[in-house]
């Protein structure tokens, strides 16, 4: 069976440009997690979907950021513009979870560089 | 707010040496705890859990006791191998009552098993 998957797996980019991540949860699942992690300050939640909609953003850095999910197989993270402070690696999760089991789903993650 | 603390990394252990990675925890009322695991270059994955206190869960021959006396949640394996070497996070899931999900991790005890 298909594990979420994100793409791409590496980006390098320059200050300044819009940075596209992409993720497909696993079919059926119901939940959708966005997680950012760095040396510094370990693994962060950025904002979760149920449903297609996004149900808590508090975690999102700043107005640069925005995440999407159109349909139930698709999410995107948007950085515009990107800054040297974004270098991270990014991480999908997906669960069909409601209340407690907490078993999430991870890909692989995109490790961002912004120079 | 809700928290976890590790133990700080990294733990440099030889085979079938003895394992303990400290994990506490600051939440109000009952929470669920978990322990992820991290391998290198790929995503996290669940490796136990213990939804209520005295609870004991366990997977792969790792094992880690829910105490609530002493809001703890320690992880332990009595022989590690080389394929445990991996990054190893605590987490928590608030009692949350409905319509709440979020997933609080630890910042991630890295794991070393040499020869």
């Amino acid at each position: 069976d298909a594990g979420v998957i994100q793409s791409p797996r590496h980006e390098v980019t320059e200050m300044g440009q819009e940075v596209t991540l992409r993720c497909k949860p696993i079919s059926g699942h119901d939940y959708l997690f966005w997680y950012r992690q760095t040396m510094m300050r370990g693994l962060e939640l950025l904002i979760y979907f149920n449903n297609n909609v996004p149900i808590d953003d508090s975690g999102m850095p700043e107005d640069r950021f925005s995440a999407k999910m159109p349909n139930a197989s698709f999410s995107t993270l948007k950085i515009q513009p990107s800054e040297p402070r974004d270098s991270a690696v990014y991480f999908c999760a997906s669960s069909t979870d409601t209340l407690g089991t907490g078993e999430l789903f991870f890909g692989e993650g995109s490790r961002l560089t912004v120079l | 707010g809700n928290s976890v603390t590790q133990m700080e990394g990294p733990v440099t252990l030889s085979e079938e040496a003895f394992l303990t990675i400290n994990c506490t925890y600051t939440a109000t009322g009952y929470p669920s705890l978990f322990w992820y695991v991290q391998y290198p270059g790929e995503g996290l994955q669940l490796l136990l859990k213990a939804t209520k206190a005295d609870d004991k869960g366990s997977n792969k021959g790792f094992e880690a006791t829910y105490r609530k006396e002493t809001t703890s949640f320690h992880l332990e394996k009595g022989s590690v191998q080389v394929s445990d070497s991996a990054v190893y996070f605590c987490a928590l899931i608030p009692y949350s009552g409905a319509g709440s999900y979020q997933l609080t991790f630890g910042k991630g005890t890295k794991l070393s098993v040499i020869p």
